[in-house]
């Protein structure tokens, strides 16, 4: 079965950090374009990165220089390395599976709250 | 960074009336537009991707349309779980974006 499941999330203080995971199975991170989307309380999908098959790597205006994805073939994870958080960074994180200019499978999500 | 609009912000309908939702992008995404349905505490859903292709599993009475930077979800017929907020997202370039949302409910 194909499916992304999050893991990492949880309470930090402002200027803290944290590491997200995303385990895939029943398919391959390196072979896709694999994204971390997020969505604040009640709000709507903010995209947060993007990583390529050849390892290229693309961040929104919001999030760059604080964070970084990345991923491990061996262990077939993606992951969001999150610095500098403040509170606009609280959101459920999902990562999601890269398809034709979108995204066509998504994990349920890990909840990341930033206060003190 | 491409912004997308949606309209309206609220669409109030009752099940088997026909639902016209709407984005539109600040500059043309060709036709990488995508649509997903999200109810409460689930992930986004992907329903139409190339603006007009149904994704595996999607009923036929979802359907998408155009291209640039004008585009449509039509649901023909409301079914009681088609209650949901809608989101389109362009994927043009590599910095994507997602519209607001539409916030389908019963009238």
């Amino acid at each position: 079965e194909v499916q992304l499941v999050e893991s990492g999330g949880g309470l930090v203080q402002p200027g803290g950090s944290l590491r997200l995971s995303c385990a895939a199975s029943g398919f391959s991170v390196s072979s896709h374009y694999m994204s971390w989307v997020r969505q604040a309380p009640g709000k709507g999908l903010e995209w947060v990165s993007v990583i390529y098959s050849g390892s290229s790597t693309y961040y929104a205006d919001s999030v760059k220089g604080r964070f970084t994805i990345s991923r491990l073939n061996s262990k077939n994870t993606l992951y969001l390395q999150m610095n500098s958080l403040t509170s606009e960074d609280t959101a459920v994180y999902s990562c999601a599976r890269g398809y034709l200019g979108t995204f066509d499978i998504w994990g349920q999500g890990t909840m990341v709250t930033v206060s003190s | 960074e491409i912004v997308l609009t949606q309209s309206p912000a609220t669409l109030s309908l009752s099940p088997g009336e026909r639902a016209t939702l709407s984005c539109r992008a600040s500059q043309s995404v060709s036709s990488y537009l995508a649509w997903f349905q999200q109810k409460p505490g689930q992930a986004p859903r992907l329903l139409i991707y190339d603006a007009s292709n149904r994704a595996t599993g999607i009923p036929a009475r979802f359907s998408g349309s155009g291209s640039g930077t004008d585009f449509t979800l039509t649901i023909s017929s409301l079914e009681p779980e088609d209650f949901a907020v809608y989101y389109c997202q362009q994927g043009s370039n590599s910095r994507f974006t997602f519209g607001p949302g539409t916030k389908v409910d019963i009238k």
